[in-house]
């Protein structure tokens, strides 16, 4: 397993900013996820964040308004730009491994964003 | 597409009673199936998983059986405790390489003393 942290744990905002959201592991991995969690919904994959290039993002996230970088295999930030109050949601960072054909993945705690 | 349909909850029972939360999946490869929970103030946590048809996937108690006739992967627990007090999720994951999952809308349980 991994130890997953991220920061900060909590925030809350205003309409028109942006906040850059920290997930940072204990080991190296080869796999990072962002995953958005909106109040009374279920987890919706954002990203993967690939080491060295451009994140993959899925249908109906954009890179201008969730950019992520993933300078190594231990750290990444999603940036959640331009907020409006659709964005309060929870963020969390996954990871995974693929030694051995793993398809588990491990979460970090999750970063509550309010926006007003 | 790949989709997974969780009971609805809340759910709440009594200490020592029997769990069942029902999970059905919609998937067009081979997926593998796991059962995440989340405890009050933490993170997702991995409860159980099953990569393949008829796998059984237990923890702490917790069992779920891969049933690929009926797409479901249903959790059972025998007794539950106050302790189990959660939103649990499941999901599915079907693409080789990616790790992608696919989550349900959670359930959550309470179980009063």
């Amino acid at each position: 397993s991994a130890v997953i942290s991220q920061k900060p744990s909590r925030d809350i905002c205003q309409r028109g900013t942006s906040l850059t959201i920290q997930c940072q592991v204990d080991s190296q991995v080869t796999m990072m996820f962002w995953y958005r969690q909106q109040p009374g919904q279920s987890l919706t994959l954002i990203a993967t964040a690939n080491q060295g290039s451009e994140a993959t993002y899925e249908s109906g996230f954009v890179i201008d308004k969730f950019p992520i970088s993933r300078p190594n295999l231990t750290f990444s930030t999603l940036t959640v730009s331009n907020m409006s109050p659709e964005d309060s949601s929870i963020y969390l960072c996954s990871v995974g491994y693929l030694a051995g054909g793993l398809d588990e993945q491990f979460f970090g705690p999750g970063t509550r964003l309010t926006v007003l | 597409g790949d989709s997974v349909t969780q009971m609805e909850g809340p759910v709440t029972l009594s200490e020592e009673a029997f769990l069942t939360i029902n999970c059905t999946y919609t998937a067009t490869g081979y997926p593998s199936l796991f059962w995440y929970v989340q405890y009050p103030g933490e993170g997702l946590q991995l409860l159980l998983k099953a990569t393949k048809a008829d796998d059984k996937g237990s923890n702490k108690g917790f069992e779920a059986t891969y049933r690929k006739e009926t797409t479901s992967f249903h959790l059972e627990k025998g007794s539950v405790q106050v302790s189990d007090s959660a939103v649990y999720f499941c999901a599915l994951s079907v693409r080789t390489g990616a790790n992608n999952l696919f989550f349900g809308t959670g359930t959550r349980l309470t179980v009063i003393p």
